[in-house]
């Protein structure tokens, strides 16, 4: 079983749909990441969080360290949400490396 | 926020070259920077954490005599390929940690596109 899962795997959703992505993980953490990578590969960190909620523009993240959860939400979905998005935990330490879940791949129609 | 670059965004070469990828933290100080490889449809899996002035700590399966890490100063690290094989043909993406930021503070550059014919 992976130490970081993902869900869905694949989700296609209409514009102007509320989307949620789910992550679990079975390791204690210090900090999740959520990250976002558009088809040209490149890399963009969404949120850091370590407790509680975070909100940045139509993008929500919230963190559960008791349930070992957090979902990452996106309001009035657009066409230009449509990415991979990926979970990762880090489990804290000097050296810091993150696990990464496989991503949730997202595809938002018009 | 923080901003990592790397170079080149995409290389092609031919097998049996070697091939050297940059990562640089462009507005803070990174004692700490990290390589990860991504196949296609696969999620990243990290391959060394580079400390600046010392060896770099490699994961197990990934050979240190054929991907060079140096680390040599607090902005820059850079991982060589050498003696490409097409299988080594991958995108590559470093990451950063901000020295002076909270310790799980990360930063990704862009990513380097490596194909070998």
């Amino acid at each position: 079983k992976n130490e970081v899962e993902q869900s869905p795997q694949n989700l296609t959703a209409q514009e102007g749909e509320f989307i949620t992505i789910n992550c679990s993980y079975s390791v204690g953490i210090s900090a999740l990441h959520w990250l976002q990578q558009h088809p040209g590969g490149g890399i963009v960190s969404l949120f850091m969080l370590s407790s509680g909620k975070k909100k940045h523009g139509r993008l929500i993240a919230t963190i559960n360290i008791q349930e070992k959860h957090s979902s990452l939400h996106i309001t009035a979905s657009h066409p230009r949400d449509s990415a991979v998005y990926i979970c990762a935990v880090h489990r804290g330490g000097s050296q810091g490396n993150l696990i990464f879940g496989k991503g949730t791949k997202l595809s938002v129609k018009p | 926020g923080a901003v990592v670059s790397q170079h080149p965004s995409r290389v092609i070469c031919k097998s049996g070259t070697s091939v050297k990828i940059e990562c640089r933290s462009l507005d803070f100080q990174a004692t700490t920077m990290f390589w990860y490889r991504q196949f296609p449809k696969q999620s990243l899996m990290l391959m060394a954490t580079s400390n600046e002035g010392s060896k770099a700590t490699y994961e197990q399966g990934v050979e240190k005599d054929k991907f060079l890490i140096n680390h040599a100063s607090l902005t820059l690290s850079t991982l060589t390929v050498t003696s490409a094989h097409p299988e080594d043909s991958s995108f590559y993406i470093c990451s950063a940690r901000d020295y002076g930021g909270a310790a799980d503070t990360q930063y990704f550059g862009p990513g380097t596109r490596l194909t070998v014919l």
